[in-house]
């Protein structure tokens, strides 16, 4: 079975400056998804940024850019310049790809989360 | 707009008895999920569906039920057997295909009275 390790539990940044999160997961496939989700205290899951395993060139969405170690089975989510607005818990999931399973499925396995806090 | 709906926001069960919870979508997906978030843990997933009439048991199902009658909706009921029903819901939808997301409603807290 597959798990996602999210090493972290509470992280702090000024703001404008970069903080990177962590996270390893642990699978014996080869195809699979990863994705970063962002929970706001409004407690909303938001997606920040996704991964798909067989492209090597790193995610980046604006601020969010990943470090994404297949071999090392690392994970890791940048986010550089931060924001007041960016204080939240971060979630890593991994999702398998379909043909792993001979159809369609979309089950994610989350970590345990990050919580991250901006310093003004 | 679409998005997913949950209803209600705050929820009260009494000892012994049932609640649903309310998931509706209208972002035409296929697939729609429950899941439980727990302080200090991550999403657990408790059931899910890919199709109208078929739903999957997830990690944590006992205690739940689902229907699927409806591609839109997928409500959950919180049984008298889950003994610690006290948590955060997520509902969540997605296109089930290639690397599609899952979307999320904004949840529902259950408490016991």
């Amino acid at each position: 079975a597959q798990t996602v390790t999210q090493s972290q539990p509470e992280m702090s940044v000024q703001e404008a400056e970069t903080v990177t999160l962590s996270c390893t997961y642990d699978t014996s496939e080869s195809d699979y998804y990863l994705f970063w989700y962002k929970q706001p205290p409004s407690r909303q899951m938001i997606l920040v940024i996704r991964q798909e395993a067989y492209k090597q060139q790193n995610a980046t969405e604006n601020r969010f850019s990943v470090n994404f170690q297949k071999a090392a089975k690392s994970f890791s989510l940048k986010i550089s310049d931060s924001q007041l607005g960016d204080a939240a818990m971060y979630f890593c999931a991994y999702r398998s790809a379909p043909w792993n399973y001979g159809g369609a499925t979309n089950k994610l396995i989350f970590g345990t989360g990050t919580l991250l806090a901006v310093q003004p | 707009d679409g998005g997913i709906t949950q209803s209600p926001k705050y929820l009260f069960r009494k000892e012994g008895q049932n609640v649903t919870l309310s998931c509706e979508q209208n972002l035409n997906h296929d697939a729609m999920y429950w899941y439980r978030q727990d302080p200090g843990q991550g999403l657990r997933l408790i059931y899910y569906s890919q199709i109208v009439n078929d739903f999957q048991k997830g990690d944590i199902a006992e205690g739940y039920s689902v229907s699927r009658e409806k591609k839109e909706s997928f409500p959950l009921t919180v049984t008298s057997a889950q003994k610690n029903p006290t948590a955060f819901y997520l509902c969540a939808s997605s296109k089930d295909r290639g690397n599609q997301p899952q979307h999320f409603g904004d949840g529902t807290r259950l408490s016991i009275l």
